[in-house]
């Protein structure tokens, strides 16, 4: 059964500490790997696309990498404004329509000033 | 430059009722997803739909629910005699292209309470 998860289910970091988000996937064919922002009340924010292993894209203090089994988004130097959760989503290769998301539940990360 | 425009943003239905989500997509986009987000669970894909067209809908439950992208106007997901078990939060979102590199942008969601 295909699947994503994601670890911790929550982190709290001190400002300027960093750390990595773990996003594990099990799909049938991966077209793509998707990191999104979710703050709270809204939709999610689309972050990053990684579409092959050892593909690595950044993003101000975020960098996401990507492995055969997993993605990494790492944080540096995190400020208060990066508390959000943070989801983590793959689009199998079904050979049909695509943007069939199938997410995790995500990361919830609180930073501290 | 508006994003995704879901209304209400806040639903609240007695059991049995009928419930009324809508979706504009973003200016240009012709791609509509729907995916539902339930209490301590990930968002779970339902619909893609084109204008006028339902091009896959294997995550709708196969009873009450419908969706629709009319010619003219917003995507509607329509939930018949709505029970405790459809409260969630409903998000929409559209793409430029249905391809797998053109990502998704989502709206705010609409949150049903059935009561």
């Amino acid at each position: 059964e295909d699947q994503v998860t994601q670890s911790p289910e929550a982190l709290r970091l001190q400002e300027g500490e960093s750390s990595s988000l773990n996003c594990s996937y099990t799909v049938s064919g991966l077209r793509g790997l998707f990191w999104y922002r979710q703050d709270p009340g809204k939709g999610p924010e689309f972050l990053f696309t990684l579409y092959s292993a050892g593909e690595e894209k950044e993003k101000e203090r975020l960098k996401a990498t990507l492995t055969k089994k997993e993605s990494f988004l790492h944080i540096t130097a995190p400020k208060p404004e990066d508390s959000a959760t943070y989801l983590c989503a793959a689009d199998p290769n079904y050979g049909g329509a695509t943007n069939k998301l199938i997410f995790g539940t995500g990361t919830l990360l609180a930073v501290q000033p | 430059n508006a994003g995704v425009m879901q209304n209400p943003r806040h639903l609240v239905r007695r059991r049995g009722q009928e419930a009324r989500l809508r979706c504009s997509p973003m200016k240009g986009h012709s791609h509509v997803y729907w995916y539902r987000q339930l209490p301590e669970e990930g968002l779970k894909f339902m619909v893609y739909l084109q204008k006028e067209n339902i091009i896959d809908e294997s995550g709708m439950p196969k009873e009450r629910f419908s969706a629709e992208f009319p010619k003219e106007g917003p995507s509607i997901l329509r939930i018949q005699q709505v029970v405790r078990g459809d409260s969630a939060a409903y998000f929409c979102a559209s793409s430029p292209q249905g391809t797998y590199n053109s990502p998704l942008h989502f709206g705010n969601g609409t949150r049903l309470t059935v009561t």
